[in-house]
């Protein structure tokens, strides 16, 4: 089983639709988690850190489930500039693992007219 | 400009000819970290490095190298390279100032060996 999962997608969105997925992690110990975008192959961006509170960046949400061990991005009303790839990322679970990260597979959005 | 920088941006080679694929940040970042990107796998971490003359195996190490001899580099060598190597493979790096620090990517070296 892979450390980290995603729904590889595409899921096609109508604009001003809202689209969610999730990213499972198989590490309970797993502390930091972040989503990055990747647009067709090139460098990963950081979309924004998920805290243990859930939080909100704009149009985009995103929450954490310990118990169910995933975290989830949730984009309100889509704009044809999301269409991307939104990779999942889980950091090291104890202070002499922080520096691996483990990433998921990426989820496409594809955003349409 | 603060930037994550690599080298070469694309490469063409022959199996067993060594390559080294060089990656250098502006930011005094202590992390800098390889990962390599294949289609359905997503991107895998090869080595990483928490600061000068540290540096520890990602997931995927075999078959490559690193160094850390600067804070500003962290070149990845290929001793003898194989076509299992073809690869997008990016550089990336990263202040060590906590849990949720970001991590900041170069461009991407495409690297295809026949």
């Amino acid at each position: 089983r892979k450390e980290v999962e995603q729904d590889p997608g595409p899921f096609n969105v109508p604009e001003g639709a809202t689209v969610a997925f999730n990213c499972t992690y198989s590490n309970s110990a797993s502390q930091s988690f972040f989503w990055y975008r990747q647009d067709c192959r090139k460098e990963p961006k950081l979309l924004m850190s998920v805290y243990s509170s859930g939080n909100e960046d704009g149009r985009f949400t995103a929450q954490l489930n310990r118990a169910s061990q995933y975290i989830s991005l949730l984009i309100r009303d889509s704009k044809l500039s999301d269409s991307a790839t939104y990779l999942c990322v889980v950091k090291g679970a104890t202070t002499d693992s922080w520096g691996k990260l483990q990433f998921g597979a990426g989820t496409q959005v594809v955003v349409t007219p | 400009e603060a930037q994550v920088t690599q080298n070469p941006r694309y490469l063409i080679t022959v199996t067993g000819k060594k390559l080294t694929v060089t990656c250098s940040q502006n930011m005094n970042h202590e992390y800098m970290s390889w990962y390599r990107q294949d289609p359905g796998l997503g991107l895998r971490q090869i080595y990483y490095s928490m600061n000068v003359e540290v540096t520890d195996k990602g997931d995927v190490p075999e078959g490559y190298k690193v160094s850390r001899k600067e804070k500003r580099n962290f070149p990845l060598i290929l001793e003898s390279p194989s076509p299992n190597q073809t690869s997008l493979y990016f550089c990336a790096s990263s202040s060590w100032a906590g849990a949720y620090n970001e991590q900041f990517f170069g461009p991407g070296t495409r690297l295809t060996v026949l």
